[in-house]
C-alpha cells in the first residue's frame, strides 16, 4: 500500500530556478519526514529531514515545508543547479524504524 | 566510520533459480537493517526490516525471505525467482536517529 504519495513524477527546471516537489501522507502516526537524493546507479542519500513539530527547515538551498493539518510536506530547491539533477524521494516513518518512501521525482536542471 | 557492503553488484539469473544477496555493516553495533527493492521508474519498496538478530519483519512476503544470522549481516533469499523479481535491491542500515544509510545496490535481472 502506498502510504506516501509524491508528485510530480518528473520535473524540468532551468538553472537558477526553484524546484518544488510535493508529498502527502495518510498515517498521522508518522513522526519523521526525510528527503533522499539518488544519483543513477547509486543508493539514495539523506538530504534533509523534518519532525512534525516544526513547520519549516532550511539547509543551504534546500528547504522542507511541513503542513501537519493537511498532512503534506514539500521540498524546495532554490537556485537549482545542473548538479542537482537526480531522483528525489520523500519518506515517512513511525518511531524511525520502518521508512516508507514516495514514488520519486526525477529532477532535471537545464543549464 | 561506518560502511555498508552489498554484493553481488550485478547478477543475471534464470527464472526458477535461487537467489542470495548479502549485506554487511561495519563500524556500528545493533543497527536496524533493511532490504528495499526499486523497480525501474518506481519508488523504493520496503521488503524486510530487522531490529535485531533473528528478528525479521516482512512487508512483502511473496517468494522472498530474509535472515539476520549475525548482528551486522542481512541476507535476502529466494528459492525460485520470478520474472517480477527483477529490480534494483538496496540494503540499508539505520541507528536511532532514523537516518538510513544505503549500500550501492544489487541489480538483478531475471530472464
Amino acid at each position: 500500500q502506498q502510504q506516501v504519495k509524491q508528485s510530480p513524477q518528473s520535473l524540468i527546471v532551468q538553472k537558477g530556478g526553484i524546484s518544488i516537489i510535493n508529498c502527502a501522507y495518510e498515517n498521522t502516526a508518522f513522526d519523521y519526514f526525510p528527503w533522499y537524493q539518488q544519483f543513477p546507479g547509486k543508493g539514495p542519500a539523506l538530504l534533509i529531514a523534518i519532525r512534525p513539530d516544526v513547520s519549516e527547515k532550511k539547509e543551504g538551498r534546500f528547504t522542507i515545508s511541513f503542513n501537519k493539518s493537511a498532512k503534506q510536506f514539500s521540498l524546495h530547491i532554490m537556485d537549482s543547479q545542473p548538479g542537482d539533477s537526480a531522483t528525489y524521494f520523500c519518506a515517512a516513518s513511525m518511531s524511525r524504524i520502518d521508512m516508507r518512501f514516495g514514488a520519486g521525482t526525477r529532477l532535471t536542471v537545464k543549464p | 566510520s561506518q560502511t555498508i557492503h552489498q554484493w553481488p553488484a550485478t547478477l543475471v539469473q534464470p527464472v526458477g533459480s535461487p537467489l542470495s544477496l548479502e549485506c554487511t555493516v561495519e563500524g556500528t553495533s545493533n543497527p536496524n537493517l533493511y532490504w528495499y527493492r526499486q523497480a525501474a521508474g518506481r519508488g523504493l519498496q520496503l521488503l524486510f526490516y530487522s531490529v535485531g538478530i533473528g528478528q525479521i519483519s516482512s512487508e512483502v512476503p511473496q517468494n522472498l525471505s530474509a535472515s539476520r544470522p549475525q548482528d551486522r549481516q542481512f541476507i535476502l533469499s529466494s528459492k525460485k525467482l520470478l520474472l517480477s523479481d527483477s529490480g534494483f535491491y538496496l540494503c540499508a542500515w539505520s541507528v536511532r536517529t532514523g537516518e538510513l544509510f544505503f549500500g550501492e545496490g544489487s541489480r538483478l535481472t531475471v530472464l
